[in-house]
C-alpha cells in the first residue's frame, strides 16, 4: 500500500523559506507515468495546486507560485521537497504531498495526511 | 488562468440524490476529476476522467461531464457522504481545483 509522508517545521517566520519532505513508501518514487506533487490548503479554504516533480527531475508548477517554488526530488531515498521562498502569512495552510497520474489525465490518487505551516514571526 | 467554480454549499436529505456542480470554460473538452474531504483528513478521489470509480468507491458515486459544466451525483446519499467535495481539471499542464462545496446531509 502507497504510503506517502509529510515532514518539516511547523512554523515559518515571514519573509524565510518553507521547507518540506514527502516520504514515500510502498512504492518506488521512480514509477513511470507517475509525477510527485504538493497541494495546499488554506485552513477553511479550498485546495491550490503548487506543483509537481518526475523523478528525472521535470517539474511542473503553479504560474502564481512559479518565482518562489523549488521541487526536488532525492530518488536514493525516495524523497521529494518543497522550498516556497519569501513566506508571508498568506502562505499559511495545510500542505499535502500527493502521487500525481498524468497520462490522458491529471488525477491525484494518494495523499499524504498533510502538515500545517503557520507562518509567524 | 484557468477557473473552475462550485456552489459553497448543497444540501440534500438522506437517501435522495445529490447533484454537486463545476462549472469551467469548455470543460466538457477536459477530464474532471471529484474529491471528497471530511473534517481533519486528507482528500480522497472518488471519481476520475469524468465519469471513473476508483477501487473503493461506492457506486452510489457518479460523474458526468459535457459542455462548461462537470457533474457529481450521490445517489442514496447517506449521512457518511457529508463532506467537502472538490472538482479537479487541468489546463497548460497545471492542475485546478474548485473553490469546494460542502455537502450536507439533513
Amino acid at each position: 500500500q502507497l504510503q506517502l509522508q509529510e515532514s518539516g517545521p511547523g512554523l515559518v517566520k515571514p519573509s524565510e523559506t518553507l521547507s518540506l519532505t514527502c516520504s514515500v513508501s510502498g512504492d518506488s518514487i521512480k514509477s513511470s507515468s507517475y509525477y510527485w506533487g504538493w497541494i495546499r490548503q488554506p485552513p477553511g479554504k479550498g485546495l491550490e495546486w503548487i506543483g509537481s516533480i518526475y523523478y528525472r527531475g521535470s517539474t511542473y508548477s503553479d504560474p502564481s507560485l512559479k518565482s518562489r517554488v523549488t521541487i526536488s526530488v532525492d530518488t536514493s531515498k525516495n524523497q521529494f521537497s518543497l522550498k516556497l521562498s519569501s513566506v508571508t502569512a498568506a502562505d499559511t495552510a495545510f500542505y499535502y504531498c500527493a502521487r500525481e497520474g498524468r497520462g490522458v489525465t491529471i488525477l491525484l490518487d494518494y495523499w499524504g495526511q498533510g502538515t500545517l505551516v503557520t507562518v509567524s514571526s | 488562468s484557468y477557473e473552475l467554480t462550485q456552489p459553497p454549499s448543497v444540501s440534500v436529505s438522506p437517501g435522495q440524490t445529490a447533484s454537486i456542480s463545476c462549472s469551467g470554460d469548455k470543460l466538457g473538452d477536459k477530464y474532471a476529476c471529484w474529491y471528497q474531504q471530511k473534517p481533519g483528513q486528507s482528500p480522497v478521489l472518488v471519481i476520475y476522467q469524468d465519469t471513473k470509480r476508483p477501487s473503493g468507491i461506492p457506486e452510489r458515486f457518479s460523474g458526468s461531464n459535457s459542455g462548461n459544466t462537470a457533474t457529481l451525483t450521490i445517489s442514496g446519499t447517506q449521512a457518511m457522504d457529508e463532506a467537502d467535495y472538490s472538482c479537479q481539471a487541468w489546463d497548460s499542464s497545471t492542475v485546478v481545483f474548485g473553490g469546494g462545496t460542502r455537502l450536507t446531509v439533513l
